[in-house]
């Protein structure tokens, strides 16, 4: 009964290539987000998804892309990858993402990437 | 610009002490405050919430409190056990975001039988 979930757990690809990471919620949430975290641990926003539409998008290279489905799935391509793409990637959701105080977020198990 | 830290960004204690674990951030303007612990390899768990208009929250062992006009919050970690040992990380939810969260860099816990 995973509430968040993301797949691939690892993904090792050369550079320049192409590749997607899927995260699936069942928790019937309205928004979910992309976080990134980097060597040193640190966990930064990518994207925020509310009702398939998107409402954050943060300082990150249009080499990246999110996809929304439907309000239960938020997957993240990323083209051209580099070795600086080299990261955790964890997927996230809670119930609202407008201006209230009462959204826990829960966060997937992460996708490890590693650019060659 | 929304700033978390967590000091200590390391903590070694032996089995059964009681511990605390502390964050702050730079603007008082939240909607609330959440406290993870993540395990080596995995993902976050989120352990505790606290909205803006609340001073604390108790979940078994632990207990974070929240003094918003100050920018500070801490995690009580009652009688620690080996299996608490993890990365905690403190992060807010800034009053003009969308939702996202901003983090502090963790505090390794580890507790030694």
């Amino acid at each position: 009964d995973t509430a968040v979930s993301q797949t691939p757990k690892y993904l090792v690809t050369q550079m320049g290539n192409d590749k997607s990471i899927k995260c699936e919620q069942n928790l019937g949430h309205d928004t979910m987000y992309w976080y990134k975290q980097d060597s040193k641990k640190f966990l930064k926003i990518m994207f925020s998804y509310n009702n398939k539409e998107l409402i954050i998008n943060e300082t990150v290279p249009n080499r990246f892309s999110p996809k929304s489905p439907d309000k239960a799935h938020l997957n993240l391509h990323i083209n051209s990858l580099e070795l600086g793409d080299s990261a955790v990637y964890f997927c996230a959701s809670s119930q609202k993402g407008e201006m209230t105080g009462d959204n826990e977020q829960f966060f997937g198990p992460g996708t490890r990437l590693t650019v060659l | 610009k929304q700033e978390v830290t967590q000091i200590p960004a390391a903590l070694s204690v032996p089995e059964g002490e009681n511990l605390v674990l502390n964050c702050s951030f730079t603007d008082s303007a939240i909607y609330n405050l959440q406290w993870f612990r993540q395990d080596p390899g995995k993902g976050l768990t989120s352990l505790l919430l606290i909205q803006s208009s609340q001073r604390e929250q108790t979940s078994g062992r632990l207990n974070a409190s929240l003094d918003k006009s100050s920018g500070r919050s801490t995690l009580y970690i009652a009688a620690s056990q080996p299996g608490d040992s993890a990365t905690y990380l403190c992060a807010v939810r800034p009053w003009r975001s969308q939702g996202n969260l901003i983090f502090g860099k963790g505090t390794k816990l580890s507790v030694k039988p």
